[in-house]
């Protein structure tokens, strides 16, 4: 079974639009993070979370907006999306911010149209 | 700020072979650098990782991984890989110590041609 879900799997969206990204980790882990992989860049990080405080990030832009209403969820809202957001956001988590072990969820295909 | 670097897109090998993917980094201090793998269509997953100790680490699979100062280097090696090796691999270095990220190299698709 699937430790970190990740939903949807697969997003079309249309340009100006706004989505939340879901993600719930059953690992039992303090730290969760977003990274977003695109054809244009390796994997880039976005936020970092320790018990549910935003700890890092490393995201330009205030349209992404990270939301944690429990210690095991990391949702990701997106507003105003754009073409170049299309990628596929993945979340992570580990054991606390000290550990260097990561753990991903499937990540979920954001498409921009 | 720590980077990390992975010279080959493409590594394409036979069944059986042995293979080497490269990982350079650069930063001055403390550092944790691991391996991941990456099945088409799945997220990441952790084959090892280093922090201190003995330069060499043993992963799952088979995988190794050797850690050089003087070269600023981390490559993965596995004597004989398998098909379902075929992925891509990622490079990644962090920090020592509380608040820091995993920075990722670009990744090398390991093709294995049985």
């Amino acid at each position: 079974d699937p430790k970190i879900i990740q939903k949807p799997k697969y997003l079309v969206a249309v340009t100006g639009s706004e989505k939340i990204l879901i993600c719930e980790q059953y690992l039992g882990h303090n730290a969760m993070y977003w990274y977003r992989q695109s054809a244009k860049k390796p994997l880039e990080f976005m936020f970092s979370y320790s018990y549910q405080k935003l700890m890092d990030n490393q995201t330009a832009s205030s349209r992404f907006q990270p939301q944690s209403s429990k210690k095991n969820h990391l949702d990701l809202q997106i507003t105003a999306l754009k073409p170049d957001d299309s990628a596929t956001y993945f979340c992570a988590s580990s054991q606390d911010d000290t550990q260097n072990t990561l753990y991903f969820g499937a990540g979920t295909r954001l498409s921009v149209l | 700020t720590q980077t990390v670097s992975q010279s080959d897109a493409h590594v394409t090998v036979f069944e059986g072979d042995s293979v080497e993917l490269r990982c350079n980094y650069s930063y001055g201090g403390s550092i944790y650098l691991s391996w991941y793998i990456q099945h088409h269509g799945h997220g990441l997953q952790f084959l090892l990782k280093y922090y201190s100790g003995n330069p060499v680490v043993q992963g799952v699979n088979g995988f190794e991984a050797e850690f050089s100062k003087s070269d600023s280097s981390f490559h993965l090696r596995k004597a004989s890989v398998h098909w379902s090796d075929s992925a891509v691999y990622f490079c990644a270095v962090s920090a020592w110590g509380s608040g820091t990220y995993q920075r990722f190299g670009t990744g090398t698709k390991l093709q294995v041609v049985p």
